[in-house]
């Protein structure tokens, strides 16, 4: 089964700051997909952004923006402006052809004014 | 109304009771799962669905069973529930034809007492 690491169990930024989630994956599939969710208080699964692995450009929705390192089976989210109702677990997410979709541990995420 | 629709979102059992945890959806997707999130593990495969003839197990599936009734509803069961089996689960759905992620239901807190 495909792994995905989440090596930051939690990160604390500044209200309008910039942020960086990491997330590596191992995989020998070359076509896949890769995703950020977010869970508020409320345990809601946000999808907040995703990336096709055949797609060199990096995905932005908004404020949020990932760096895709294919070769480096890398994929880091980058949240800028940061705003307190950013503040929650976030998942990175992986998922291939065949199987579902595999989550790391999670980075929680502090905002502080 | 929500995608995806789970039932109870809240339930306190006793251990050894049987236990079912409901999924609808509207979504029309053929793949149906259901996840575990214990804190600092991430979220966990129990069972997934790729059609209503087709169910598969997933990492922790020992002590769980499902049931897909329909293409829109699949069930989860803890034939004799036990502590360790409170957690927060999730039921998700998906479509790899338009792959945008899974879409989550809104979790069922289930403690076992």
């Amino acid at each position: 089964a495909q792994t995905v690491t989440q090596s930051q169990p939690e990160m604390s930024v500044q209200e309008a700051e910039t942020v960086t989630l990491s997330c590596t994956y191992d995989t020998s599939e070359s076509d896949y997909y890769l995703f950020w969710y977010k869970q508020p208080p409320s345990r809601q699964m946000i999808l907040v952004i995703r990336q096709e692995a055949y797609k060199q450009q990096n995905a932005t929705e908004n404020r949020f923006s990932v760096n895709f390192q294919k070769a480096a089976k890398s994929f880091s989210l980058k949240i800028s402006d940061s705003q307190l109702g950013d503040a929650a677990m976030y998942f990175c997410a992986f998922l291939d052809s065949g199987y579902a979709l595999n989550f790391g541990k999670g980075t929680s995420l502090l905002v502080t004014p | 109304d929500a995608d995806v629709t789970q039932t109870p979102r809240n339930r306190i059992t006793k251990t050894g009771k049987r236990i079912m945890l409901e999924c609808s959806q509207t979504k029309g997707h053929d793949r149906m799962y259901w996840y575990r999130q214990d804190p600092g593990l991430g979220l966990r495969l129990i069972y997934y669905s790729f059609d209503v003839k087709d169910i598969n197990k997933g990492e922790i599936s020992d002590g769980y069973s499902v049931s897909r009734q329909a293409q829109a509803k699949f069930s989860l069961s803890l034939e004799s529930a036990i502590p360790n089996q409170t957690a927060l689960y999730f039921c998700a759905t998906s479509d790899l034809g338009t792959p945008g992620g899974a879409f989550f239901g809104q979790g069922t807190r289930l403690t076992v007492v």
